[in-house]
């Protein structure tokens, strides 16, 4: 299973864009990135997915590096019901999602 | 709402008891998953079937085991429970053989070993 490397914390103003950063340097091809948030002790909840081009739903986008080691996820207008724990899961569709530690979004008034 | 339903909610036993949660997952999907989530370990994957079938193992210890039905709910069974074993456990489902696969996620059982 591919490693990532997200930052454990962040802090986010309300109104302003959350960008979370992660790190999946040994992604293998056929592995996708997808994003899962957990809002305090609920079920983890999807967000978004993609394999190399960048995407973009009703919640959030996802920008993925051309060699696709790293990506963003962006929340262009966060607001306190985001504040959450973000995970970053490469993810062989069919397989195991393996979640790390994610970042810990704070989103303050 | 994601579909899944999970039951019970919140599970009190005592140490050395057996206990069974259940899950029903959302309509059409063929796969489920269980996670396990205590303070100090974060999301951990335990199992996972697939029509009937398991299909990969996690850290699932040999205390613990599950099933899934020919209707598709799935069960895990914890016996022998410990303190340890106190935590909060998440069913997931999806679909393995849809495009674009996503796991939805139940709102979790609760479990305290006293």
């Amino acid at each position: 299973d591919a490693k990532t490397t997200q930052p454990t914390s962040m802090d986010c103003a309300e109104g302003r864009a959350a960008n979370l950063p992660c790190n999946h340097s040994t992604i293998s091809g056929n592995e996708y990135v997808y994003w899962y948030r957990q809002i305090h002790s609920q079920g983890p909840q999807y967000i978004i997915h993609g394999l190399k081009n960048n995407e973009t739903n009703e919640m959030a986008s996802l920008i993925i590096t051309e060699d696709r080691k790293s990506s963003t996820l962006i929340l262009p207008h966060a607001t306190l019901r985001d504040t959450a724990v973000y995970y970053c899961i490469p993810f062989n569709q069919g397989g195991k999602l393996i979640f790390g530690q994610g970042t810990e979004l704070s989103v303050k008034p | 709402d994601s579909g899944v339903t999970q039951t019970p909610k919140h599970l009190i036993t005592a140490t050395g008891q057996r206990v069974t949660l259940r899950c029903s997952p959302r309509s059409g999907d063929l796969s489920v998953y269980w996670y396990q989530q205590s303070l100090d370990q974060g999301l951990q994957f335990l199992i996972q079937y697939y029509n009937g079938e398991e299909r990969a193992k996690g850290n699932i210890l040999e205390r613990f085991s599950a099933q899934q039905f020919p209707d598709l709910h799935s069960e895990l069974n914890l016996s022998s429970l410990e303190l340890g074993d106190s935590a909060l456990y998440f069913c997931a489902s999806s679909n393995p053989g849809r495009l674009n696969e996503k796991l939805f996620f139940g709102s979790g059982t609760q479990l305290s070993v006293l």
